[in-house]
């Protein structure tokens, strides 16, 4: 166990409607991290907060977005859905956005749109 | 550039065999370079990682060769087992402005034959 949490496990929904994936990083952890996984594919970085505010952007769609809270969770929002944007959607966390940055992975979100 | 090119896509060994995972990079910026573990259907964790200052690490039968000269590291599993059947990752750390960065390999799918 990470100790980094994500709900719901997995999500089955249709196209054109939108989502919302949370993530609880570990206890401390300040910077989140959320990553696209398609079926047999690599990790594909999305976006990155550090104390609430956006660090580093990758390959995010303008259809998601998302938001880092006070208390630190984290909340990837996920809107006019299509059918390629069925993944694993992870997130994780690491202590500080410094070098040697261990990263730790929640279970993940399976998304699976009709 | 900031890639990490990893190979193969896929591998099959023998149980007891060593395979061996290679991956190369350009960006002599890059200082920490992990290797992370993903079984099926759970969130990658950190196996093993090196700083380019040393040229070898081991932990237990897992074992990184890190060549600074020729931009390589490569990721030896010794007395390779089914249980060690997974997707692997390697990754490079970067310093980009006050964060940084993991720049991922696009994965091994490593499957070990009893």
């Amino acid at each position: 166990d990470s100790g980094v949490t994500q709900t719901p496990k997995h999500l089955i929904t249709a196209t054109g409607q939108r989502v919302t994936l949370r993530c609880s990083p570990r206890s401390g952890d300040l910077s989140v991290y959320w990553y696209q996984q398609s079926l047999d594919q690599g990790l594909q970085f999305l976006i990155q907060y550090y104390n609430g505010e956006e660090r580093a952007k990758g390959n995010i769609l303008e259809r998601f977005s998302a938001q880092q809270f006070p208390d630190l969770h984290s909340e990837l929002n996920l809107s006019s859905l299509e059918l390629g944007d069925s993944a694993l959607y992870f997130c994780a966390s690491s202590a500080a956005a410094r070098s040697y940055n261990e990263q730790f992975f929640g279970p993940g979100t399976r998304l699976t749109v009709l | 550039q900031q890639q990490v090119k990893q190979s193969p896509q896929s591998l099959i060994v023998q149980k007891g065999g060593i395979p061996i995972i290679n991956c190369a990079y350009e960006n002599t910026a890059f200082d920490y370079f992990p290797w992370y573990q993903q079984f099926p259907g759970k969130g990658p964790a950190l196996l093993i990682a090196i700083r380019p200052d040393v040229s070898e690490k081991k932990e237990g039968r897992f074992t990184i060769s890190f060549n600074k000269s020729a931009k390589q590291f490569s990721l030896h599993i010794m007395d390779s087992q089914p249980g060690d059947s997974a997707t692997y990752f390697c990754a490079a750390s970067i310093r980009a402005g006050s964060n940084y960065q993991l720049i991922w390999g696009a994965g091994t799918k490593l499957i070990i034959k009893p």
